[in-house]
């Protein structure tokens, strides 16, 4: 099983430019997430799914949209990058959102904006 | 607003034991999470609590008070394969994962 997948591991950017990031998983988890991690901070939600066809907002949203349209993966899209979304960038899953589920995380995307 | 304090950064020596304190100020709680991070990689699960009291996991325990919004992180037996990130994560009344920053462990031979 290869788990989550996310796709590109890196990329630059210079402000302005538009971008997807994909994130895929083989477990048939219901729910998905897309973090942003940066220094000294902790990982912060942007977007999350409950299911295929469903997004919701998270605490960190703005300049970022997402898409579900299939169970399996999660799009994270910047449609006008700025520098201030340098950052690396984490989907996970799990199967249910119950008190004790676990996350499982993709290796994480390195966005640079220039 | 909700808060999760970690040490930045905390040194240790292999075969030796670390303990890494995490307070939280949440609104509701569901429950207490730590993962841990290598520099580059993906946070993995180390352990979750929802009672007070002490979770045993081979060299790693975990240790939860509600009543003092504290918990901590138990490091047995250091290995250098230990240096790492250590995050802890508590989730709220609303079932949202609140993170802290994380305790950078460096461990010395």
């Amino acid at each position: 099983n290869a788990g989550v997948t996310q796709t590109p591991k890196f990329r630059v950017l210079k402000t302005g430019q538009s971008m997807t990031l994909l994130c895929a998983q083989d477990m048939n988890h219901e729910y998905m997430y897309w973090y942003r991690q940066d220094p000294g901070m902790g990982l912060r939600l942007i977007h999350y799914s409950v299911g295929e066809g469903t997004t919701a907002k998270g605490e960190v949203p703005d300049g970022y949209n997402v898409s579900r349209l299939k169970k399996q993966n999660f799009l994270l899209g910047l449609e006008s990058a700025a520098p201030s979304q340098t950052s690396v960038y984490f989907c996970a899953s799990t199967l249910i959102d119950s008190g004790a589920n676990v996350l499982t995380f993709g290796a994480g995307s390195r966005l640079t904006v220039l | 607003g909700q808060n999760i304090d970690q040490p930045t950064e905390m040194t240790a020596t292999e075969g030796a034991i670390v303990q890494i304190n995490c307070t939280y100020q949440t609104s509701g709680f569901n429950g207490l999470f730590w993962y841990q991070q290598h520099a580059g990689e993906a946070p993995t699960f180390l352990s979750y609590n929802v009672l007070d009291g002490l979770e045993e996991k081979g060299r790693f325990s975990s240790f939860l008070s509600r009543s003092k919004g504290y918990s901590y992180l138990l490091l047995k037996e250091l290995q250098m394969k230990d240096s790492a990130s250590y995050l802890c994560a508590v989730k709220d009344s609303n079932y949202q994962l609140i993170w802290g920053a994380g305790t950078k462990l460096i461990i010395k031979p």
